[in-house]
Formats: C-alpha cells, sequence, structure tokens
C-alpha cells in the first residue's frame, strides 16, 4: 500500500509570493494534519482536518490555511510568504474515528516539502 | 499547557539497551503516549503508543507508570541505524505539536 505522499518535495518561493503544498494520505485514512518543522525543532502542529472539517489549529498566524478535498486529500496554503516560512512543511494521516480518541491515532507522515524563501 | 520534556541528546554503543524518559506532568485522562522516530529529511515515523503500564511490540517497549506524569521508550540491543530524534508526543487541547526530541547517537 501507498504511504503518504507529499508533492512537490522541493520548491523555492520569494518573499510574498504564495504557495500551495499537497497532500495524499493513506488509502482509508480520513484525517489529515498538516506540521511545519524548522531545522533542529521538532514539527509543529499547523492543522488537522477530518471529513473535510477544521478539527484543530496551531498557533499560526491567518497566512496559514487549508483545505480537505472530498477524497480526503488535502491542500495547505501559505500566503505572502516570509523568510521565516522557510521549514519542511510533514502532511500526516490518520484514523480519526471520533473527537476523543481521534487525537491518539498514530500518525503516519509522508517525507514533506522542503520550502524555502528567498 | 501540556508540554514533554525530553532530554537533549543520549549516546550509546551498538548491543546496548537505550532508555528514553519523557515527563508529561499535565496528561488528561484520556490521552495516550505515542513516541516517534525521525531520521534527517524524513518524517517521524511511528514506533510505539501506550496508555497505562507496559506495551512491547517488535521494535521497542514503553513503560507508563501509574500515575501517568512521564513514560519510558526502551530500545533493546540499538544498531547504528537507530542513530535518530525521537519523539514523544502527548495530544493537548486537540493539538499535536512535538518537543524538541532526544537526539540518540549510536557508535560502533
Amino acid at each position: 500500500d501507498a504511504g503518504v505522499t507529499q508533492s512537490p518535495t522541493h520548491l523555492i518561493k520569494t518573499r510574498g509570493q504564495h504557495v500551495t503544498l499537497r497532500c495524499s494520505p493513506i488509502s482509508g485514512h480520513k484525517s489529515v494534519s498538516w506540521y511545519q518543522q524548522v531545522l533542529g525543532q521538532g514539527p509543529q502542529f499547523i492543522f488537522q482536518y477530518y471529513e473535510k472539517e477544521e478539527r484543530g489549529r496551531g498557533n499560526f498566524p491567518d497566512r496559514f490555511s487549508a483545505r480537505q478535498f472530498p477524497n480526503y486529500s488535502s491542500e495547505l496554503n501559505v500566503n505572502a510568504l516570509l523568510l521565516g516560512d522557510s521549514a519542511l512543511y510533514l502532511c500526516a494521516s490518520s484514523v480519526f474515528r471520533d473527537r476523543g480518541r481521534g487525537y491518539n491515532s498514530p500518525l503516519h507522515f509522508g517525507n514533506g516539502t522542503r520550502l524555502t524563501v528567498t | 499547557l501540556a508540554k514533554t520534556t525530553q532530554p537533549i541528546s543520549m549516546d550509546s554503543y551498538e548491543g546496548q539497551e537505550v532508555n528514553i524518559t519523557c515527563s508529561h506532568n499535565n496528561i488528561a485522562t484520556n490521552d495516550y503516549i505515542t513516541w516517534y522516530q525521525q531520521f534527517p529529511s524524513q518524517g517521524p515515523r511511528f514506533i510505539i503508543q501506550g496508555y497505562k503500564t507496559k506495551v512491547t511490540n517488535e521494535v521497542a517497549s514503553l513503560f507508563i507508570p501509574a500515575d501517568r506524569k512521564s513514560s519510558t521508550l526502551s530500545l533493546p540491543r540499538v544498531s547504528l541505524s537507530d542513530t535518530a530524534v525521537y519523539y514523544c508526543l502527548v495530544p493537548y487541547d486537540y493539538k499535536l505539536s512535538f518537543g524538541a526530541g532526544t537526539t540518540v547517537t549510536v557508535r560502533a
């Protein structure tokens, strides 16, 4: 079975531009979450989506947005890029059964999109 | 705010057992503790998950005391390929942020 796939693998953008990152979850997984990982730090939670609804949001500015499609794939959008947005962006899928157990479902990560903002 | 605390780094030699302890003093009643392994330029990989007492799988064991305020990941007989960053993850307020993790370096 295919794992979580993310595209593109690498991306170079200029300050002020917009970027869209894409994620396809493992078949049967209905939840997708997004993370930002800066070099030397752990992944920081951005969003979690389940059944096309936002179920959790981290401490990121409104320049960050996401959505989930009927096939459970997801996009992360970042507007007005800053140099500080340079990072590895990770997508994870999970089996999300209910609000109580969902946040305990093991996450399955893709290998990320390396975004460089110049 | 529920926060996890782990040692920043640990060194070991091939064939030894490595134990990494994570403190999570404010863990909620329904929350599980999950451990992940991450290699450079890859996403984290699920290792093991537990709620209380002891859980064992083919790669690791997880020990959780009765008060659940800490947990210990045990990696038996490590090899060079176990050199990685290890994270414990406890959900808080529907957010799933990782801490800084523990860099484990295994030497020959």
